[in-house]
């Protein structure tokens, strides 16, 4: 069955640095998502992309953060300075439409020291 | 603007009761509504969604949840607690134009033996 990727599942990361998160979303699928979840509490709309190009976002996507989709399999959120309060976790999701069941990746935690 | 509230941040039952979770929204449109599950250290995965057809839906692994227009809700459901539900669920409207998820903040629910 097909599955949404997303690598490293743990990342730690000095205040200030730049991370990569890293997603592969389902192949056939044409709308990608990341979503943060900061510990205990609710899960948060970052960002979406379709067709190249972010198609709607978030407060939370501030210019610290960008998007990009480098080649036809990865999706990417960088973060380019991070402070501690972006510790939490990451998820990506793709799916076929806008309104069709949004796959999930298992996450990636990012913990800023 | 859209908005969800998941009432009862943890929830126990016995194996074999039934199990309620409740989920109220708030939409200026004609909602779309999602219920998520999320096993411990895994991603989010569709139980069930409603799309405006029945406003009985059924999932997966025996869950259900009603629309409820009048009383803004999307309960979910299941007659018989089985030890494997024990996870976190979660309760979503569709944000933006861009099929957006707007979670709720998740209700753990534990299954006693």
């Amino acid at each position: 069955e097909p599955e949404v990727t997303q690598t490293p599942s743990h990342q730690v990361t000095q205040m200030g640095q730049e991370v990569i998160l890293r997603c592969v979303p389902i192949s056939n699928h044409l709308y990608f998502y990341w979503y943060r979840q900061i510990l205990g509490q609710k899960v948060e709309f970052l960002v979406s992309f379709y067709n190249n190009e972010i198609s709607e976002k978030s407060e939370i996507f501030d210019d610290q953060f960008s998007v990009e989709r480098p080649d036809g399999s990865n999706f990417t959120l960088k973060i380019r300075s991070t402070k501690l309060e972006d510790s939490a976790m990451y998820f990506c999701a793709s799916s076929v439409g806008f309104l069709n069941e949004q796959f999930f990746g298992p996450g990636t935690r990012l913990t800023v020291l | 603007a859209q908005s969800v509230t998941q009432l009862g941040s943890h929830v126990s039952v016995s194996e074999g009761a039934l199990v309620l979770l409740r989920c109220n929204y708030s939409s200026s449109v004609p909602p779309y509504l999602f219920w998520y599950v999320q096993y411990p250290n895994q991603g989010l995965q569709l139980l069930l969604k409603y799309t405006s057809a029945a406003t009985l839906v059924k999932g997966i692994n025996g869950f259900e949840a009603e629309f409820k227009k009048s009383e803004t809700s999307f309960h979910l459901t299941k007659p018989s607690a089985h030890m494997s539900d024990a996870a976190e669920y979660f309760c979503a409207v569709n944000g933006g134009s861009q099929g957006n998820l707007i979670f709720g903040k998740g209700t753990k629910l534990s299954v006693k033996p």
